[in-house]
């Protein structure tokens, strides 16, 4: 089964700090995804990566940067967090021909 | 991005048919996905469309018809677990690598 884990399942933080999240994939999948899920708006792409050091924007990428220096592992940045970034936050992998996407467990970070 | 409706709320009782309906506009059509998502917890994989008709696994079918830009999710025999929200997704052929686009999801609740 693919597994797809992110580092935390609930996180908070303060204004202005700075953000990581950690999402690893264990099945050599090209494409990875951050997504954020808020009530009444679905799910948002933040980013996403088809392969190692390689960036797509996606929907929102406004406060958000990413690092993918190994395939398996996508970080997600808040550089410097706002209130407005309390949400639920989704890791997703795929292979590279557009199969389902596999979504990791969920962070929800608030921001205080 | 593309324009994915699908009804907010749906209530059914146990034992019960549901359908939850999904209608989409998009330039270049390249599968249909749905996926179940309980309270807190991630998206799951239910089932993918590319071309017409109907897809039957166990309790869940999934029906499309690219020329109406309608797809539909059948669940049958109700239980109180298939509470949940049910998220539509399409894959656009234009899109970079298989991203997906979601619709906002629709809560079923179901009654004993």
């Amino acid at each position: 089964d693919v597994k797809v884990t992110q580092s935390s399942r609930y996180l908070v933080k303060r204004t202005g700090e700075k953000v990581f999240l950690e999402c690893v994939q264990d099945m050599d999948h090209e494409n990875m995804f951050w997504y954020r899920q808020d009530p009444g708006l679905g799910l948002r792409l933040i980013y996403f990566s088809y392969d190692v050091k390689m960036k797509e924007k996606g929907d929102i990428p406004e406060g958000y940067s990413v690092s993918r220096e190994k395939k398996e592992r996508f970080s997600l940045i808040l550089e410097s967090a706002s209130t407005n970034q309390t949400s639920m936050y989704l890791c997703a992998s795929s292979l590279v021909t557009g199969s389902e996407a596999f979504f990791g467990q969920g962070t929800r970070l608030t921001v205080v | 991005g593309q324009n994915i409706d699908q009804p907010t709320e749906m209530t059914a009782t146990e034992g019960a048919i549901v359908q939850i309906n999904c209608t989409y506009q998009t330039s270049g059509f390249n599968g249909l996905f749905w996926y179940q998502q309980h309270a807190g917890e991630a998206p799951t994989f239910l089932s993918y469309n590319v071309l017409d008709g109907l897809e039957e696994k166990g309790r869940f079918s999934s029906f499309l018809s690219r020329s109406k830009g309608y797809s539909y999710l059948l669940l049958k025999e109700l239980q109180m677990k298939d509470s949940a929200s049910y998220l539509c997704a399409v894959r656009d052929r234009g899109s970079t690598l298989g991203r997906l686009y979601f619709g906002r999801g629709t809560q079923l609740t179901v009654w004993p």
